[in-house]
């Protein structure tokens, strides 16, 4: 299985870009990179996925890298809502198996 | 409003009883399953299931039964619950295998 790994926290302070990285060295060409965000007594929550090019949307951009093996979430200006556990996931296999790894655990300062 | 909806939102039951977490979804989505997340764990998946009258094993089904009669409803079911399923429970579904998975807002239920 490919697995990913994240740092367990990170801090960012309020309005600033937010770079939260993402390692899958033995990603598979068909595995999609998505990623999560669980806030506090919430379930998880979509963020964005992406396969090989970078991709934006109204929550953040997602930056892979050119051999796929390692993977960029940007939050452009942090709020304190952003604050939150962050998981990459990797996507495969013919189920529904989301695999979760710990997670990033953001903290934003005010 | 596309949503996943659980119910009870808590429980807390005695071991033995058998019990019951509805999870609902209104998207017409194939794709549903359970995680139970726990501190220090993270969310680890208990059953899945690709479509009507399809389920499967996650990583950790034993003590869980789900069932599958209808595209929109997805339950769960500890026929004999103990006190280390004691956790938090999350539903998802999904329409195909990689767009956006939606969870329900969690069931937490405590077993004594």
């Amino acid at each position: 299985d490919a697995k990913t790994t994240q740092p367990n926290s990170m801090e960012s302070n309020e309005e600033e870009p937010v770079h939260l990285p993402c390692n899958h060295s033995t990603i598979s060409g068909t595995d999609y990179i998505h990623w999560y965000r669980q806030l506090p007594s919430q379930g998880p929550e979509y963020v964005i996925h992406g396969l090989t090019s970078n991709v934006n949307n109204r929550m953040a951009s997602l930056a892979i890298a050119e051999d796929r093996k390692s993977s960029t979430l940007i939050l452009h200006r942090a709020t304190l809502r952003d604050a939150a556990v962050y998981y990459c996931i990797l996507r495969w296999g013919d189920g529904q198996n989301f695999v979760f790894g710990p997670g990033t655990r953001l903290s934003v300062l005010p | 409003e596309a949503q996943v909806t659980q119910n009870p939102r808590y429980l807390i039951t005695v071991t033995g009883k058998k019990l019951t977490v509805t999870c609902s979804q209104n998207m017409n989505h194939e794709y549903m399953s359970w995680y139970r997340q726990d501190p220090g764990l993270g969310l680890r998946q208990i059953y899945y299931s690709m479509n009507v009258e399809v389920t499967d094993k996650g990583d950790v089904p034993e003590g869980y039964k789900v069932s599958r009669k209808e595209k929109r409803n997805f339950p769960l079911i500890l026929e004999s619950p103990s006190p280390n399923q004691t956790s938090l429970y999350f539903c998802a579904s999904t329409d195909r295998l990689n767009t956006e998975a939606f969870f329900g807002q969690g069931t937490r239920l405590t077993v004594v």
